[in-house]
């Protein structure tokens, strides 16, 4: 029934390490993002995929590396983890958000600390 | 480029009392859409409302509604009889050539 889902939903690593993210959206949507949301909960748009393709890369360092599979599957492979990583990172779909309503529909989120 | 504003980072409004959230946006786009989320403390972002920048009627929901001044370029949100249960941030956000631009947020909480 969910409608986007990730997991994990709690991510405690050390720092180097290397981890991933995974989404899933149920919604039949050709478009999937991923956000990260600081401490001070600015929302930030990191990724945005199109039917499998990159669209969006908003100056995220090259240790971020999304992939999408399919239309319905955006992961998040994060490498060489740093302190600053740590935020809740939020998956959303929508259809092509070039025109009309086409609201995001977002994940529950993953809270990612790095010690 | 395209940027929201949000001036108030924290309102208190009194049980059953109605709130305005303020939103400014900028862009250069003659088409472009607006959107209000709610991401209460438990986390997930919940879509509250639309409005698109031909609409000629304010956008409502239940009891939200949307106060569009185009020329001002503004899109406030209003919610008419406060709960307890609509504490929570409040995000505006305005869509972007295959992106969502958010605005920094606004801390809602309702006083019974």
């Amino acid at each position: 029934d969910t409608a986007v889902s990730q997991t994990p939903k709690y991510l405690v690593t050390q720092m180097g390490n290397d981890k991933s993210i995974k989404c899933e959206q149920n919604l039949g949507h050709d478009t999937m993002y991923w956000y990260k949301q600081d401490s001070k909960k600015f929302l930030k748009i990191m990724f945005s995929y199109n039917n499998k393709e990159l669209i969006i890369n908003e100056t995220v360092p090259n240790r971020f590396s999304p992939k999408s599979p399919d239309k319905a599957h955006l992961n998040l492979h994060i490498n060489s983890l740093e302190l600053g990583d740590s935020a809740v990172y939020f998956c959303a779909s929508s259809q092509a958000p070039i025109r009309g309503r086409n609201e995001q529909y977002f994940g529950p989120g993953t809270r990612l600390t790095v010690t | 480029a395209q940027k929201i504003t949000q001036t108030q980072p924290g309102m208190f409004v009194q049980e059953k009392e109605a709130v305005t959230l303020d939103c400014t946006y900028d862009t250069s786009d003659q088409s472009y859409g607006l959107f209000w989320y709610k991401q209460p403390s438990s986390g997930e972002m919940i879509f509250l409302i639309y409005q698109g920048s031909y609409d000629e009627q304010n956008a409502t929901e239940g009891r939200y509604s949307l106060n569009f001044q185009k020329a001002r370029k503004s899109a406030n949100l209003v919610i008419s009889a406060s709960q307890l249960g609509d504490s929570a941030m409040y995000f505006c956000a305005m869509r972007g050539t295959y992106k969502y631009i958010f605005g920094t947020g606004t801390r809602l909480k309702v006083l019974a």
